[in-house]
């Protein structure tokens, strides 16, 4: 089993809907949690943090349910701009925590 | 404010040859880390560092040798290169501290022939 597993999609969407993507984790010990965004080509860019709690940027939410070991994201009326890979990343939790593993990434595509 | 910059962008090599990657961050970061992304797959820690003069092993370090004299700068060297090592490379940076992000550099796409 992977460390970090996500759907790889695509997801392909219309403008202005609404797009879920779910990760699951393995390690109970990972403490911090982050949703990155990749570009094609580029380098991957922080997206969000993921708290216990749930957070919210714009158009963005993110959960976390540590008792079955997922996070999740959401991006509320979609824009063409968000078309990416979306990459759900853990620290290794103990003494790995300044480690991160990475989700595989899923990638979505906004349609006009 | 320069962020995190890997020099060179691209390089094609021949088997066998030897070059270093090289990553300089300005924000005064103590974590720095090296990563290969081949496609499908996520990223793969090859080496990091915690601090100057301190190196560890990742995920694939075989074929990899990595060196923080300076803070700021932390070196990726390919002593033989193969194939196999055929990728995008890409280094991050991050201060310490729980739930602290890490801020990458643009990439090297490194290609052996």
């Amino acid at each position: 089993r992977k460390e970090v597993e996500q759907d790889p999609g695509p997801f392909n969407v219309p403008e202005g809907a609404t797009v879920a993507f779910n990760c699951t984790y393995s390690n109970s010990a990972s403490q911090s949690f982050f949703w990155y965004r990749q570009d094609c080509r580029k380098e991957p860019k922080l997206l969000m943090s993921v708290y216990s709690s749930g957070n919210e940027d714009g158009r963005f939410t993110a959960q976390l349910n540590r008792a079955s070991q997922y996070i999740s994201l959401l991006i509320r009326d979609s824009k063409l701009s968000d078309s990416a890979t979306y990459l759900c990343v853990v620290t290794g939790g103990g003494d790995s925590n300044y480690q991160l593993i990475w989700g595989a990434g899923t990638k979505l595509i906004i349609k006009p | 404010n320069a962020g995190v910059t890997q020099t060179p962008k691209f390089r094609v090599l021949k088997t066998g040859q030897s070059m270093t990657l090289l990553c300089a961050q300005d924000m005064n970061h103590e974590y720095m880390y090296w990563y290969r992304q081949d496609p499908g797959m996520g990223l793969r820690l090859i080496h990091y560092s915690v601090g100057e003069g301190t190196t560890a092993k990742g995920e694939v370090p075989d074929g990899y040798n990595v060196s923080r004299l300076k803070k700021q700068n932390f070196l990726l060297g390919l002593e033989s290169a193969a194939p196999s090592q055929t990728s995008v490379y890409f280094c991050a940076s991050r201060v310490t501290g729980l739930g602290q992000p890490q801020h990458f550099g643009d990439g090297t796409r490194l290609s052996i022939l």
